[in-house]
């Protein structure tokens, strides 16, 4: 079952912060982060394991709370780079308990960073 | 270098004629995976590997097959292709079945089918 991200799209200045969420109906194992840009593939940000930890990426980190069943990437000091669609992608717990298996990506979330 | 490699990265087919997308990765990862990228529907998952000769369904398996023969290559297979397969390809590896680390991408794979 697919996660699901908000918002959807966001606009933002050079400088100011920014969150995006992600949330399953199911239980989580683990939630990974991806950031696409323009015409490239996606690309590796973080990924965070059961246990409410808390991981950083350059100014960018990101929670995940195992009982609420959601993540969030909190983007700091946003800079022009930072502008493309974030993924997160969970795995599904009903395979092999989350250890193993396929990753479901949510839709995505547009950043645009203007200067 | 380390890469995943996809082929062809441009293709433009017609309904029904049989085409095969290549995945080769040099970074003997055990895991290997298909997603199809549609505008406002993110990625999905087509089928997946864990290791060679295990391969499973993703969300959208349908008119698609895949192999994997060889633990380097995982090649996307469309036997019979319809306009509703027009799409963003991607093959992705990790070096763990249990995706605990990164997956990387390959380039990607723009399939027009008329």
């Amino acid at each position: 079952q697919q996660p699901v991200q908000s918002p959807q799209a966001v606009i933002l200045r050079e400088g100011e912060d920014a969150v995006i969420n992600c949330s399953s109906s199911k239980a989580l194992y683990s939630v990974h982060w991806y950031r696409q840009k323009h015409g490239e593939a996606p690309v590796f940000l973080m990924i965070l394991l059961k246990g409410g930890e808390q991981k950083g990426h350059e100014k960018i980190s990101a929670s995940f709370n195992e009982k609420k069943q959601q993540s969030s990437l909190y983007l700091t000091a946003s800079q022009l780079s930072y502008s493309g669609t974030y993924f997160c992608g969970t795995k599904d717990p009903e395979i092999y308990g989350g250890s193993q298996g396929n990753l479901i990506f949510g839709k995505g979330t547009k950043l645009s960073v203007k200067p | 270098e380390a890469q995943v490699t996809q082929n062809p990265r441009y293709l433009i087919t017609v309904t029904g004629k049989k085409l095969t997308v290549t995945c080769s990765q040099n970074m003997n990862h055990e895991y290997m995976s298909w997603y199809r990228q549609d505008p406002g529907l993110g990625l999905r998952q087509i089928y997946y590997s864990m290791n060679v000769e295990v391969t499973d369904k993703g969300d959208v398996p349908e008119g698609y097959k895949v192999s994997r023969k060889e633990k380097r290559n995982f090649p996307l297979i469309l036997e019979s292709p319809s306009p509703n397969q027009t799409s963003l390809y991607f093959c992705a590896s990790s070096r763990r079945q249990g995706l605990t680390g990164e997956l990387f991408f390959g380039e990607g794979s723009r399939l027009t089918v008329l």
